[in-house]
């Protein structure tokens, strides 16, 4: 089973502020099969990226979803008020879902 | 746009069984193209998949929760559900259900439903 980390596990930063979040994976896996979801306080998660750097629908450009091999990294251009939340990444490998533990954008 | 909702008892005594439902609108199971999941979200909020099935009743589930696990779909209803057997503390947790997409660019949940919390407490 392929295990993700997500670092860091809190970052503080103001809005406007470019946010840089990493997942590694535990061995090589296939950018395809890499996702980004933000979940707010009482709410569902909701899928931001997939395939590693597709945006998906409606979600502003200000995300962006770089990667390969074992890193990847969710980039936020620009934070706005909204954006503040926990961030997860999630592979699919071998028949299996899994997910980073999430890092958390909170406002400095 | 396809919602989905999930229903059923927010309390369970330890050792019975969990049991859900997710309901589907603005779209038809039946129609193909995605599988249906459940997932889990522990209190410390770390997420777990327990499974997936496809409209055809086919099905695939964690190994971690395999022999628990029974998931099932009634297209006349456009549902899907879980069974849980043999509850204990560590199952209680927000569990969701979600459109599962996949694809040559890969497999992904997207929408999910709004989750509801089960307690498994005597």
């Amino acid at each position: 089973e392929i295990v993700l980390t997500q670092s860091p596990g809190t970052l503080s930063l103001s809005p406007g502020e470019r946010a840089t979040l990493s997942c590694r994976a535990s061995q090589s896996v296939s950018s395809s099969y890499l996702a980004w979801y933000q979940q707010k306080p009482g709410q569902a998660p909701r899928l931001l990226i997939y395939g590693a750097s597709s945006r998906a629908t409606g979600i502003p450009d200000r995300f962006s979803g770089s990667g390969s091999g074992t890193d990847f990294t969710l980039t936020i251009s620009r934070l706005e008020p909204e954006d503040f939340a926990v961030y997860y990444c999630q592979h699919y490998g071998s028949s299996l879902w899994t997910f980073g533990q999430g890092t958390k954008v909170e406002i400095k | 746009q396809v919602q989905l909702q999930e229903s059923g008892p927010g309390l369970v005594k330890p050792s019975q069984t969990l049991s859900l439902i997710c309901t589907v609108s603005g779209g038809s199971i039946s129609s193909g193209g995605y599988y249906w999941s459940w997932i889990r979200q522990y209190p410390g909020k770390g997420l777990e998949w327990i499974g997936y099935i496809y409209y055809s009743g086919s099905t695939y589930y964690n190994p971690s929760l395999k022999s628990r696990v029974i998931i099932s779909v009634d297209t006349s209803r456009n549902q899907f559900s879980l069974k849980l057997s043999s509850v204990t503390a560590a199952d209680t947790a927000v569990y969701y259900c979600a459109k599962t997409s996949y694809s040559s660019r890969g497999y992904w949940f997207d929408p999910w439903g709004q989750g509801t919390l089960v307690t498994v407490s005597s």
